[in-house]
This record gives C-alpha cells, sequence and structure tokens, in this order.
C-alpha cells in the first residue's frame, strides 16, 4: 500500500483564479493519476502523469485548463486554472505501488474545492 | 469506451443480512477491477482487488467475484453491520479507473 497526502485538503476560491493542489507520497511511484469528482457524481480520471514523460489527459480534460507536474517519483501536483463554479469538485491523486496498471490503486484523501 | 454500471444505486438493510451488489462494465479488456468504500468527507478505501484472470477474491466478511466474459462483478457482503454503511464503488483498470456511480448501503441496527 502506499500512504498518500493532500493538500489542501479544502479550498473556497474566486472565479477566476487558479489553485494548485499538492500529492506526496510516502514512497517512489512510477505511475499517478488525478480524479475529480463532481458534486453528486462518481470520479473521473482526468490525467495520467507519470515521472519523466508529459502528464496524458483523457477525452474533455487540457493541459491549459489542468496543467499537471510531476518532478519526481513522490510528489505531483495539478492546478486548476481560470476556475469557474463549475469546477467545484473534490480532486484526488492516486498511485499504483509497484508500478503496472495491473496492481492495486491507492487514493489520497482529496481536496474539496469550491468556486464563487 | 469503457462504461460501468452499478446496481442498485441505494440499498437499506437491517443489520446481520447479507448482501450482494452488482457491477457491470462494457469493454472485457481490462487488467483487473477493484471495489472500493467511499465514506462521507472521505476519501476511497481499496477493498479487493480481482486481476483479470481470477474469478474471486476474499477478505473476511467480503468477496468479490469476476466475470469477464459476461462483464460482470459482484460484491457479497456477509452478516452486514452498521459500521458497513458506506457508498462501494467498482472500478474496471485499463489505464487508469473508469467508476461506476456506487451503491449507497445503509445497514440499520
Amino acid at each position: 500500500s502506499a500512504v498518500i497526502s493532500q493538500k489542501p485538503s479544502r479550498d473556497i476560491c474566486q472565479r477566476g483564479t487558479s489553485l494548485t493542489i499538492q500529492c506526496q507520497v510516502d514512497s517512489q511511484v512510477t505511475m499517478m493519476f488525478w480524479y475529480r469528482q463532481q458534486p453528486g457524481q462518481s470520479l473521473t480520471l482526468i490525467a495520467t502523469a507519470n515521472q519523466g514523460s508529459e502528464a496524458t489527459y483523457e477525452s474533455g480534460f487540457v493541459i491549459d485548463k489542468f496543467p499537471i507536474s510531476r518532478p519526481n517519483l513522490t510528489f505531483s501536483t495539478l492546478t486548476v486554472s481560470n476556475m469557474s463554479p463549475e469546477d467545484s469538485s473534490i480532486y484526488l491523486c492516486s498511485v499504483v505501488p509497484g508500478g503496472g496498471s495491473y496492481n492495486e490503486q491507492f487514493f489520497g484523501p482529496g481536496t474539496r474545492l469550491t468556486v464563487l | 469506451k469503457q462504461e460501468v454500471t452499478q446496481i442498485p444505486a441505494a440499498l437499506s438493510v437491517p443489520e446481520g443480512e447479507n448482501l450482494v451488489l452488482n457491477c457491470s462494465f462494457t469493454d472485457s479488456a481490462i487488467y483487473n477491477l477493484q471495489w472500493f468504500r467511499q465514506d462521507p468527507g472521505k476519501g476511497l478505501t481499496s477493498l479487493l482487488l480481482i486481476q483479470s484472470s481470477q474469478r474471486e477474491q476474499t477478505s473476511g466478511r467480503l468477496n468479490a467475484s469476476l466475470d469477464k466474459s459476461s462483464g460482470r462483478s459482484t460484491l457479497y457482503i456477509a452478516a452486514s453491520q452498521p459500521g458497513d454503511s458506506a457508498t462501494y464503488l467498482c472500478a474496471a483498470s485499463l489505464v487508469g479507473l473508469v467508476f461506476g456511480k456506487g451503491t449507497k448501503l445503509t445497514v440499520n441496527p
């Protein structure tokens, strides 16, 4: 397993601003993912963030809106840019210890974002 | 495009009852299927992982089965307890996970 922390745990932001969410893992992991959970909805994959390569975005998500950094094997950031109320969601990072898509995925506690 | 469906959306049972949660997926080309629970205001807790080559996995009172050919998985909870009350999510793994909308379980004392 892995112990994952996220900062901030929650935030309230104004329309048009940006917020950077941090994800820290207690061990080195190759595969890291970012998800969004909109109110009353299930989780949707935003992007895959593997160290040493550009993030891969899912359909409907673009780098200009959700830039991701992955500077090392224990850390990643997701920025939500030029926010609107529709961006109000819980944002979660997850990791796959040991690498490989066959292995169990573990999630951080999430960042609850409210955009006014 | 993979789609994951969970039935029922909500379930309320008395304590001690055995229950089954259902999950179906449209694309059988998955690496694995994972079951999670989500408690209000908290993150996801991984319950069980079934590899694509496996038929079932067990952990305590939980048993999950996988039938890739029919695109179905079930989570069986034995002797339910009030502490089992949560939303249960199934997720099919390709690269990242594709989630169902969940089953909200309430176990009444």
